[in-house]
């Protein structure tokens, strides 16, 4: 089964400080991998999206990027963090294709200062 | 554009109410309908639905999906404070990969 790991588990950064959220896969090969943001008391917000190395589809123009250096690594970057990055950052793995849409890492709560 | 449209936001009941949630949606080609509960941090997943009217049951929860009407509820019987959470659907397409969020149905489940 798949497994997806993320950290840091909570971060606090000031504004103008760069950024950089690792998720890594466990359990599959070639998944399909997504960075959603989630703003207090909100639903889900798909940022990115990836569904092989080097391959990242944006969904939100914004302050943030993404990178698929490898098969199973999936980073979300911002060179200058803004107050509204500020929420709740959620990796995924899996699609609409598979029996349990997706597997969720634990979460990164981000607060921009 | 395709959307998931939850319903009510939020909830309030004692312990031992019924909740009914709702979740409507407008998705083309559509693929399947989940349902995840999610309390503090990453949602956990509930149910898949393809099918009208098979109901999913688990426990207390149960799910049932109408394609013709394009709507799912989730129900909870006997609730307990251990099921407040946000409560999630997502609709899947066969056009792609991705699944569309609704907003999200807090429930607060008080002695």
């Amino acid at each position: 089964s798949q497994t997806i790991h993320q950290w840091p588990a909570t971060l606090v950064q000031p504004v103008g400080s760069p950024l950089s959220l690792e998720c890594t896969v466990e359990g599959t090969s070639n998944p399909n991998l997504y960075w959603y943001r989630q703003a207090a008391g909100r639903g889900l917000q798909l940022l990115f999206y990836s569904v092989g190395i080097g391959q990242i589809s944006s969904e939100v123009p914004q302050n943030l990027s993404a990178s698929r250096p490898q098969d199973r690594q999936f980073i979300l970057s911002s060179k200058k963090l803004l107050l509204s990055d500020s929420g709740f950052y959620l990796c995924a793995g899996g699609g609409s294709t598979t029996n349990y849409g997706y597997t969720f890492g634990s979460g990164t709560r981000l607060t921009v200062v | 554009e395709d959307k998931v449209v939850q319903s009510p936001l939020s909830l309030v009941v004692h312990e031992g109410d019924t909740v009914t949630l709702n979740c409507s949606y407008e998705v083309t080609n559509f693929r399947s309908l989940l349902w995840y509960k999610q309390e503090k941090k990453a949602p956990t997943f509930l149910f898949m639905l393809t099918s009208s009217g098979i109901e999913k049951k688990s426990g207390r929860l149960s799910s049932i999906l109408d394609k013709k009407e394009l709507f799912s509820i989730l129900n909870i019987t006997a609730t307990q404070t251990g099921d407040s959470a946000v409560y999630l659907c997502a609709v899947g397409s066969y056009n792609t990969d991705k699944l569309i969020f609704g907003t999200g149905t807090r429930l607060q489940v008080f002695p």
